[in-house]
């Protein structure tokens, strides 16, 4: 059965700090993995990352895989308030289309 | 576009009475999927749709709870009779096909609470 864990599971930081979190799997056939954002509401899509060492960027958003060791990075610089949320990482089943949620990290952002 | 719609974004009712979940997919994707969150189980999915035809239902709970999509722009998760533990966020979703058939874009969710 596909697995993934995040880490840490909470985390309170200051405005301004730099924070990274992280996602590792077990997986069949690995194919891509997934980064989603969730504040109060529906989880948005942040990152889909399918090679090793590419990083992906998004302003102060950004993601690399590791493939070899199974497991990815959400690093996140100049932390704001605006980025308190919880932070969801999911990767595809194989042969079919669900994906396996990790239970997610909250981050907690103090002015 | 609007993105996936869901309705309604709260319900509130009481055990034992019929609840229908509605869902409109982005225009022009291919699957779409309906999850249950709760603080207790995190994001479940429940089933998921390929050019409107259930493809895995696995995740379905039991018999009360019934998914269907009549046409590609609408979709209806149904529980009969509700039960006070299917209170929880109701999210659907839905992907395009090709390269990006796994990023998924949620709807709101429909907050649902059964007393």
């Amino acid at each position: 059965e596909d697995k993934v864990v995040q880490s840490p599971l909470s985390l309170v930081v200051h405005e301004g700090d730099t924070v990274t979190l992280n996602c590792s799997y077990e997986v069949t056939n690995f194919r891509s993995l997934l980064w989603y954002k969730q504040e109060k509401k529906a989880p948005t899509f942040l990152f889909m990352l399918t090679s090793s060492g590419i990083e992906k960027k998004s302003g102060r958003l950004s993601s690399i895989l590791d493939k070899k060791e199974l497991f990815s990075i959400l690093n996140i610089t100049a932390t704001q308030t605006g980025d308190s949320a919880v932070y969801l990482c999911a990767v595809p089943n194989f042969g079919n289309e669900k994906l396996t949620f990790g239970t997610g990290t909250r981050l907690t952002i103090i002015p | 576009d609007a993105g996936v719609i869901q309705s309604p974004r709260h319900e509130v009712t009481e055990m034992g009475q019929e609840v229908t979940l509605r869902c409109k997919p982005i225009s022009g994707h291919d699957y779409l999927f309906w999850y249950r969150q709760t603080m207790m189980r995190g994001l479940e999915l429940l089933i998921y749709f390929n050019n409107n035809v259930p493809i895995d239902d696995s995740g379905m709970p039991e018999d009360r709870f019934s998914a269907k999509m009549p046409n590609a722009s609408f979709s209806t998760l149904k529980i009969q009779p509700s039960e006070p533990r299917d209170s929880a966020v109701y999210f659907c979703a839905s992907s395009p096909g090709g390269y990006y058939q796994e990023t998924q874009y949620f709807g709101p969710g429909t907050r649902l609470l059964v007393l």
